[in-house]
């Protein structure tokens, strides 16, 4: 079974610039949740995609996108990049939309995002 | 919305006991989970609790008690290696998304 996997692993931007992440999800994991993670904090919830359609979004401006693909695997595209926006970036896969697998998410490694 | 609340640190020597409490306000609530993540890694799932009480997995247990909006996280015969941020997290009935606390940093000490 393979696990999440994230590219890249860093990046390093600068204010204004548009940049893509990608991730593949869990092997059979058909819903895949994107999170920010800044510095010594939780991770906050960007949004959600089960089947190619995005399925909730929590408190981030609509520079902020995605798309998820027929195999699961997703992106996480950000444009106009700000400072705010050096984190650390989670995807999350899960298997169904069964409330108990919401309450398991695999993660992957991140990608370590810097915007100068 | 919700809101979470949990200790920033704890300190202990190993094969001490580390209890990590939780608080949370959420207009909606499915189940609090805990979750690990060293530094630098990517969070690892430890335990859900939809229902009150003491769940045990190994030397982790984690307890829920939806009347007091409250759950805690219990590490026992603590090792260096636990040594990591621990986070919990709910889900609002009305949303997709895992809320997650600030992370409690626990350091293990020989």
């Amino acid at each position: 079974e393979t696990g999440v996997t994230q590219s890249p692993t860093h990046l390093i931007k600068t204010r204004g610039q548009q940049v893509t992440l990608r991730c593949s999800s869990q092997s059979g994991h058909n819903t895949v949740s994107w999170y920010q993670q800044a510095l010594g904090q939780g991770p906050q919830f960007i949004f959600q995609y089960y089947r190619e359609e995005e399925n909730g979004r929590g408190n981030f401006p609509p520079r902020f996108s995605g798309l998820q693909f027929p195999n699961y695997s997703s992106e996480l595209n950000v444009n106009a990049l700000e400072l705010d926006d050096s984190a650390l970036y989670l995807c999350a896969s899960s298997g169904t939309r069964e409330i108990s697998s919401y309450n398991e998410q695999f993660f992957g490694p991140g990608t370590r995002l810097t915007v100068l | 919305g919700q809101s979470l609340e949990q200790p920033s640190e704890v300190t202990a020597v190993e094969g001490a006991i580390v209890q990590i409490n939780c608080t949370y306000q959420t207009s909606g609530f499915y189940g609090l989970s805990w979750y690990q993540q060293h530094d630098g890694g990517a969070p690892t799932f430890l335990s859900y609790n939809a229902l009150d009480g003491l769940e045990e997995t190994g030397r982790f247990s984690s307890f829920l008690s939806r009347s007091d909006s409250y759950g805690y996280l219990l590490l026992q015969e603590l090792q260096m290696k636990d040594s990591a941020s621990y986070f919990c997290a709910v889900r609002d009935r009305d949303d997709y998304k895992l809320s997650f606390g600030a992370g409690t940093t626990v350091t293990v000490r020989a």
